[in-house]
C-alpha cells in the first residue's frame, strides 16, 4: 500500500515557468516531509524539507507548501531551468522511524530551454 | 559532511553468484543504515534496515536469505546479493541515518547476465 501518493508522474515546463509536484499522504504520524532531486546514475539528494509546524518553507527557487488539514504538500519550483531536468520524489517520515523514509512514486520534470 | 560513500559504483555478474556491496559513512557514525532497491522509472523501495550489532529488519516480501545485510561497524553495512538473477539487477541505494536525517549513498548499478 502506497503511503505516499505522488502527481503528477511527469510534467513538461517551459524554461523560466513554475514547475509543481503535489503529493498526499495518509499516516497521520508522519511528522517529516522531504523532497528529493535525482539525476540518473546518482543517488537522491535532499533539496528540501518541511515539518508540520509551518504551511510553507522556501529555499532559493524551491518553495514547499504543506496543507496539514489535507494531509497534502507541494513543490513549486520557480524560475524552471533546464538543469532542474531530474525526478523528484516526495518522502516522509515519523518521529518513530526515524530516517527511515516513505517515498512517493516520483516525478520526471522536463525543462524545455 | 555526512558523506555516504558505496562501493561498487558499478558491477555486473554472472547468474548464481553472489555479489557484495559495502555502504560506509565516511564522516560520521550511524547506526542505522537503510538499503533501497530503485528499478528504472520507478521509485525507491526500501529493502530492509540494518543496525550495528544486530539482525536486519526486512520489510515484507523481501527474501532475508537472498539479501545478507551485515552491519559490523558504525560506519559499515553490506548487502550480499547471493545466487543472484537477472531479475535482481537493480540500483542498489543505501542510506545511512545522521542526528535522525537520511544521508543518501550514491547508488550501486547490479546488472545480472
Amino acid at each position: 500500500q502506497q503511503q505516499v501518493k505522488q502527481s503528477p508522474q511527469s510534467l513538461i515546463v517551459q524554461k523560466g515557468g513554475i514547475s509543481i509536484i503535489n503529493c498526499a499522504y495518509e499516516n497521520t504520524a508522519f511528522d517529516y516531509f522531504p523532497w528529493y532531486q535525482q539525476f540518473p546514475g546518482k543517488g537522491p539528494a535532499l533539496l528540501i524539507a518541511i515539518r508540520p509546524d509551518v504551511s510553507e518553507k522556501k529555499e532559493g527557487r524551491f518553495t514547499i507548501s504543506f496543507n496539514k488539514s489535507a494531509k497534502q504538500f507541494s513543490l513549486h519550483i520557480m524560475d524552471s531551468q533546464p538543469g532542474d531536468s531530474a525526478t523528484y520524489f516526495c518522502a516522509a517520515s515519523d518521529e518513530t522511524s526515524g530516517s527511515r523514509l516513505t517515498f512517493g512514486e516520483g516525478t520526471q520534470l522536463t525543462v524545455n530551454p | 559532511g555526512a558523506v555516504v560513500s558505496q562501493h561498487p559504483s558499478w558491477v555486473i555478474c554472472k547468474s548464481g553468484t553472489s555479489v557484495k556491496i559495502e555502504c560506509r559513512s565516511l564522516d560520521f557514525q550511524a547506526t542505522t543504515m537503510f538499503w533501497y532497491r530503485q528499478f528504472p522509472k520507478q521509485s525507491l523501495m526500501l529493502m530492509a534496515t540494518s543496525n550495528e550489532g544486530s539482525k536486519a529488519t526486512y520489510e515484507q516480501g523481501v527474501e532475508k536469505d537472498k539479501f545478507l545485510i551485515n552491519h559490523a561497524s558504525l560506519t559499515l553495512s553490506t548487502l550480499t546479493v547471493t545466487s543472484a538473477h537477472p531479475e535482481d539487477s537493480s540500483f542498489y541505494i543505501c542510506s545511512a541515518d545522521h542526528l535522525k536525517l537520511a544521508q543518501f549513498g550514491p547508488g550501486t548499478r547490479l546488472t545480472v547476465l
